[in-house]
């Protein structure tokens, strides 16, 4: 149980272009959802943090023009990354909490994005 | 501002060899703490979560320990394998997020 995936696990993209990753929760459901960015050899960033219903709440550093997300159902929460340039070139891991427990998240394998 | 630090950056140890990974953070005021292994290219796999109200927990060869008022997590890994070669990851759940440390780079060497 407890298991999330993520949709692309890889998008090669042309700079300028906006590039939309799923992350769902396959047999639970997910009131918050998070979202990590990590750069190589680097550890995971905090981007956003995703409730259900509601709009998302970004880190410090984080332009929520440029990282659209959105989580429509309890199920489901997409990152966009808008107008794309090289430097968004990184590894995207989302997470979810079940919706009774506060205390774990359950992490997607991540999306690898290269943009040319 | 929850930081989380670990040390070292990077291991290498030959097969056999028992070694500790160690996580420290800030703020105590945690939730729980969690142990992640991520290999190249690859995710994150939970090892141990160790609520905040225990001191420790055990999987296999792994065993992990927290030191809330210290502010200082250990990862023991015995009889170390290539197969453990990784990146380790500590990471801290609080206030509704969780803050990673950077990791250390383990290699086991046959």
């Amino acid at each position: 149980g407890a298991v999330v995936s993520q949709h692309p696990s890889r998008v090669i993209c042309k700079s300028g272009t906006s590039v939309k990753i799923e992350c769902r929760s396959l047999d639970f459901q997910a009131t918050t959802m998070f979202w990590y960015r990590q750069f190589p050899k680097q550890s995971l960033m905090l981007m956003a943090t995703s409730n259900e219903g509601s709009k998302a709440t970004y880190e410090q550093g984080v332009e929520k023009d440029k990282f659209l997300i959105n989580h429509a159902s309890l199920t489901l929460s997409t990152l966009t990354v808008t107008s794309a340039h090289p430097e968004d070139s990184s590894f995207y891991i989302c997470s979810a909490r079940l919706a009774r427990s506060y205390n774990e998240q359950f992490f997607g394998p991540g999306t690898r994005l290269t943009v040319l | 501002k929850q930081e989380v630090t670990q040390i070292p950056a990077a291991l290498s140890v030959p097969e056999g060899e028992n070694l500790v990974l160690n996580c420290s953070f800030t703020d105590s005021a945690i939730y729980n703490l969690q142990w992640f292994r991520q290999d190249p290219g690859k995710g994150l796999t939970s090892l141990l979560l160790i609520q905040s109200s225990q001191r420790e927990q055990t999987s296999g060869r792994l065993n992990a320990s927290l030191d809330k008022s210290s502010g200082r997590s250990t990862l023991y890994i015995a009889a170390s394998q290539p197969g453990d070669s990784a990146t380790y990851l500590c990471a801290v759940w609080r206030n509704n997020d969780m803050r990673f440390g950077a990791g250390t780079r383990l290699t086991v060497k046959p």
